[in-house]
């Protein structure tokens, strides 16, 4: 099983609201990472968990916060987004740097705009 | 900095009519290079990983090749259902948890 479960599918929020995307895995990877996908561009990470800790952080506003509550979850949290916010926010894992760090396999993605 | 280019940007194929993608790439030390299929609104479906150069690895009617600063995702016979943008991403050995994507290739197949 190689899936990767991201939800909501869609989502439309105001900017003054507050809102979380989920992710979750059951391969027993122990890195997990949100990107962000503009259309027709490739995806640029936003952030990088290793064994439960933030590792990477790609300089990404204070208005996403991202929370990693155990091995096989990730969540985003969203607040006071704006609308060039409005992009697919993709999850992905993989094995972490002690297990060799191979392929990462992605969730579907949420479609998140901002009105 | 890392870098990786792909191309060509897109490409229009006749079904059956073979045909490459290329992937370059410049990074210090290569950890891996990785292939993603993505179809229009759905996260990237994982082909292949590739370690080291000369390795191959076949899947179907794709190929995967990689040299010491490109690799290659040659296409045999296509049909339309292998229309989706095709991506190549790579992991720097002294950096290895960050998956650098190139822009991607999109490949029409025409019945």
């Amino acid at each position: 099983d190689t899936e990767v479960t991201q939800t909501p599918k869609h989502l439309v929020m105001g900017m003054t609201n507050k809102k979380s995307l989920k992710c979750e895995q059951h391969m027993g990877h122990r890195a997990m990472y949100w990107y962000k996908q503009k259309a027709k561009k490739p995806p640029e990470l936003m952030f990088v968990y290793s064994y439960e800790k933030l590792s990477i952080n790609e300089s990404v506003p204070s208005r996403f916060s991202p929370e990693c509550p155990n091995s096989s979850l990730l969540n985003l949290h969203l607040h006071a987004l704006q609308p060039e916010d409005s992009a697919l926010y993709l999850c992905a894992s993989s094995q972490g740097p002690r297990e060799g760090n191979t392929e990462a396999f992605f969730g579907q993605g949420t479609r998140l705009t901002v009105v | 900095e890392d870098q990786v280019t792909q191309s060509p940007e897109a490409l229009r194929l006749q079904e059956g009519e073979s045909s490459s993608l290329n992937c370059s790439y410049t990074v210090s030390g290569l950890r891996g290079l990785f292939w993603y299929r993505q179809d229009p609104g759905k996260g990237p479906e994982f082909l292949f990983t590739l370690y080291s150069a000369g390795e191959e690895k076949e899947k179907e009617r794709l190929k995967a090749t990689l040299t010491k600063k490109e690799s290659f995702l040659h296409i045999t016979a296509p049909k339309p259902e292998d229309s989706a943008t095709y991506l190549c991403a790579v992991q720097e050995d002294n950096y290895g948890q960050n998956f650098v994507f190139g822009p991607g290739t999109r490949l029409s197949v025409l019945p």
